[in-house]
Parts: structure tokens; C-alpha cells; sequence
């Protein structure tokens, strides 16, 4: 199963741009990388999902380089209602296994 | 996007006795759906796959018998825990797998569980 690794906690300032990097070394050639967040006491909630290059949607971009064995979260100018847990999945055939995740706080 | 329904999002109980939580894919069919606990501060831990009629496949170190897992129609799956204890205090969260093949999972709100 792929395993990811991130940053165990960011802080940031409203209006900033924050990136928020995964690694993924042994991601299989199928597996699509998908980025969640989480608000406390609440279920993940579905950001973002790439397979290789640049995906954009209204809330994020998501930078993959050739190789896949990293992904990059980009939040283009984040407000304090972004503070929550930022999770990186990878999609490991049929199970998926989340890690440690990302703590965001964003600061006034 | 899908929406996937959890009930009750809070129960309190008594040690000793059985809550069920449901997981429903309102406006899709699960054929698989997840159970995943989670403590203050910490991950998503999964618990177990569960299957429409077939039984649910547990992660190592999950008690099959104390967290019985239903998944009986295409929009319902049912987490019971038997005979809770303090200890199963936790946030348990299910979600269901779209259609396509990339891997999206669409989660529940989460049920909390105390037991007293």
C-alpha cells in the first residue's frame, strides 16, 4: 500500500498562498492522489484529485510532478475558516489508508 | 457530488450496552463501503471494508465480534458496537466509493460515541 508522508502542522496568515507538500514514493501506476479536509468533529471533506501534471478547480490547484512521487496542495489565499486537518490519499488498489495529515492554522 | 448520510452524529450510552450506527448513500450505490474510527488529534483509522451482501473484511486488530459490521442493501451499512466500554469513546466515520474508478471516497459526518 502507498504510504504518504507530510507535514505534521503548518501555520500560515489570511490572504497568504500555502502549499502543502506529500510524498508518495511507491505510488502504482494507477493510483490517482486525492487531497481532503477535515474540520473537527466533522467527516473529510473531498478537495481535490489529480493523476499527473496540473489540476485546478475553485478552491485549489494541485501540482504533480512527472515522476508522481510527490503532490503539492496549493490554497491560493487562505482565510481563517481554512484552518482544518489537510489529509493526502492515494488510492492503493482497493483500500485506502489515511496518514498523519497536515494541521493548518491560519493566524489574522 | 454524492452524498453519504451517517445517524445518529451523537450517541451517548452505558457501558455494557449496543449502539448501531448507520452509514446510507443517499443519492448512489455502495457497493463497498468504509469504517474508519478516529480519537482526538489523531488520523483516520480504518476499521473494515464492508461489503454489500458479503461479509466485511476487518484490518488487523479490530474485533470482528465486539464491531459487527451490515451492509445489507446497496445505500446502507451499519457499524453496531457490542457491548461498549469506555475505551470505544471515539469519532467513527464511514464513507462509500463512487462510481468511477479514481479512488474518491465520500464521507459521512461522523458519529460520537461516548460511553459512560
Amino acid at each position: 500500500l502507498a504510504k504518504t508522508t507530510q507535514p505534521i502542522s503548518m501555520d500560515s496568515y489570511e490572504g497568504q498562498e500555502v502549499n502543502i507538500t506529500c510524498s508518495h514514493n511507491n505510488i502504482a501506476t494507477n493510483d490517482y492522489i486525492t487531497w481532503y479536509q477535515q474540520f473537527p468533529s466533522q467527516g473529510p471533506r473531498f478537495i481535490i484529485q489529480g493523476y499527473k501534471t496540473k489540476v485546478t478547480n475553485e478552491v485549489a490547484s494541485l501540482f504533480i510532478p512527472a515522476d508522481r512521487k510527490s503532490s503539492t496542495l496549493s490554497l491560493p489565499r487562505v482565510s481563517l475558516s481554512d484552518t482544518a486537518v489537510y489529509y493526502c490519499l492515494v488510492y492503493a488498489g482497493f483500500k485506502t489508508i489515511f496518514g498523519a495529515g497536515t494541521r493548518l492554522f491560519v493566524k489574522a | 457530488g454524492a452524498v453519504v448520510s451517517q445517524h445518529p452524529s451523537r450517541v451517548i450510552c452505558k457501558s455494557g450496552t449496543s449502539v448501531k450506527i448507520e452509514c446510507r448513500s443517499l443519492d448512489f450505490q455502495a457497493t463497498t463501503m468504509f469504517w474508519y474510527r478516529q480519537f482526538p488529534k489523531q488520523s483516520l483509522m480504518l476499521m473494515a471494508t464492508s461489503n454489500e451482501g458479503s461479509k466485511a473484511t476487518y484490518e488487523q486488530g479490530v474485533e470482528k465480534d465486539k464491531f459487527l459490521i451490515n451492509h445489507a442493501s446497496l445505500t446502507l451499512s451499519t457499524l453496531t458496537v457490542t457491548s461498549a466500554h469506555p475505551e470505544d469513546s471515539s469519532f467513527y466515520i464511514c464513507s462509500a466509493r463512487g462510481q468511477a474508478n479514481t479512488g474518491e471516497l465520500f464521507f459521512g459526518e461522523g458519529s460520537r460515541l461516548t460511553v459512560l
